[in-house]
């Protein structure tokens, strides 16, 4: 079975700091990796997705991360951090093959200080 | 972009009483639809796949006649909550995957979530 791993539960940060959350996935198949973004009160929305081909992914609002397979990880960054990226950030998983359920981390809270 | 509609976004009940949630795709067809439970400060739990014109695929512990879900076109998908018991409050998002041509190598567009609380 399938299952994400979120290292960090809640990271503080100040305003430009650099960040990178922890993901780690624990899957034998090829999978597409995601990293979606929940702002409070809103729904989720996605922030990068992995399917093949370059690891290193980039995503909207200078968010990238990386997916490396010998370490079955996809950590995500960004170099400088604003206040409003304060969110919870949900790493997760699906088999490649079309049809299958995502399988979530259990989330990390950013909180951001100006 | 793809747009998952649910509704109600916010209902109380009385314990007892079935609360029923809907989940729309607005300009997409959807064959698959995914119903999660979120309760705060936690992750999303998948429950259940939702397929259409046929029943819905539950995860191991929920309860299928407790948490009805009918799939019965390619834009909707319901979610019924019998019986409904203060336990059963919770956030309850659903998702959808567009069909083949357009993303379909795995990505969910999600719904605003309904927030459930019995009383």
């Amino acid at each position: 079975a399938q299952s994400v791993s979120q290292h960090n539960h809640h990271v503080i940060l100040s305003e430009a700091a650099s960040l990178e959350l922890g993901c780690n996935y624990s899957y034998g198949g090829t999978v597409n990796l995601f990293w979606y973004v929940q702002y409070p009160g809103q729904h989720l929305q996605l922030l990068l997705k992995y399917f093949s081909g370059d690891p290193l992914v980039k995503g909207i609002k200078g968010f990238e991360a990386e997916f490396i397979k010998s370490k079955f990880s996809f950590n995500l960054r960004k170099p400088s951090v604003q206040w409003s990226d304060t969110a919870e950030y949900f790493c997760a998983v699906n088999a490649h093959q079309a049809g299958t359920a995502l399988i979530f981390g259990k989330g990390t809270t950013l909180s951001v200080s100006s | 972009g793809a747009v998952v509609s649910q509704h109600p976004s916010w209902v109380i009940c009385k314990s007892g009483t079935s609360v029923k949630i809907e989940c729309r795709s607005l300009d997409f067809q959807a064959t698959t639809m995914f119903w999660y439970r979120q309760f705060p400060k936690q992750s999303l739990m998948l429950m259940a796949t939702s397929n259409e014109g046929s029943k819905a695929t539950y995860e191991q512990g929920v309860e299928k006649d407790k948490f009805l879900i009918n799939h019965a076109s390619l834009t909707l998908s319901t979610l019924t909550v019998t019986s409904a018991h203060p336990e059963d409050s919770s956030f309850y998002i659903c998702s959808a995957r567009a069909n083949l041509g357009r993303q379909s190598t795995g990505e969910l567009f999600f719904g605003e979530g309904s927030r459930l609380t019995v009383l």
